[in-house]
């Protein structure tokens, strides 16, 4: 495709529900990254894939956070009883590079979640 | 852990106006640097992206330039103009592909 797609572009969810947010990324992009970027902040980390295998978890900040991409193209990022705290707008990026270092990010515009 | 900061955190100058937009990084055992725009309601449009081994980038009215031994990165902005309005973000990058982002400077061009 011509960019990063992520969907719904908006979602509001009452604390205690689960959500799943979407991303297709650039077709061909072996990294696919989550950001999380809250109000006023710079985004994030919260976990990489290079093609389907998840390499780097650390920046989930708890269980209730849980991202796949199992086919090496779309990932999705699910919440599982969603906190107040989730609130944020979740930015996923793709690259063509498999180490992800020296091509430039593509970033989606991101789902903006909103925990009530 | 890096922490990425970036001064000024809003800038409003009048149209034409050349501008620096500073950027300071703690661990400069970094990989690349990427300098992105993030306009209201939108995701990152990556705007320059340096090589540790380079010392600057540049893209038409763009410049980038790089200081690992420092911790510091600057982003050059020639004859600035209403549409380059956003905020900027830079991030620092990692062997293991992490970006650590900084705060960003907001910049308001006035016509």
């Amino acid at each position: 495709g011509a960019g990063v797609s992520q969907s719904p572009r908006y979602k509001v969810a009452k604390r205690g529900q689960d959500v799943a947010l979407r991303c297709d990324p650039i077709s061909g992009h072996v990294s696919l990254f989550w950001y999380q970027q809250a109000l006023g902040q710079g985004p994030e980390f919260l976990t990489y894939f290079q093609n389907e295998a998840q390499l780097d978890k650390s920046g989930l900040p708890s269980d209730r956070f849980f991202a796949e991409r199992p086919e090496g193209s779309v990932s999705t990022l699910k919440i599982q009883r969603t906190q107040q705290e989730d609130s944020a707008v979740y930015l996923c990026a793709s690259s063509r590079s498999g180490q992800g270092t020296n091509s430039p990010l593509h970033f989606g515009n991101g789902t903006r979640l909103t925990v009530t | 852990k890096q922490e990425v900061t970036q001064i000024p955190a809003a800038l409003s100058v009048p149209e034409g106006e050349n501008l620096v937009l500073n950027c300071s990084f703690t661990d400069s055992a970094i990989y690349n640097l990427q300098w992105f725009r993030q306009d209201p309601g939108k995701g990152l449009t990556s705007l320059l992206l340096i090589q540790s081994s380079q010392r600057e980038q540049t893209s038409g009215r763009l410049n980038a330039s790089l200081d690992k031994s420092s911790g510091r990165s600057t982003l050059y902005i020639a004859a600035s103009q209403p549409g380059d309005s956003a905020t900027y973000l830079c991030a620092a990058i990692t062997g293991a592909n992490n970006l650590f982002f900084g705060t960003g400077t907001r910049l308001t061009v006035i016509p």
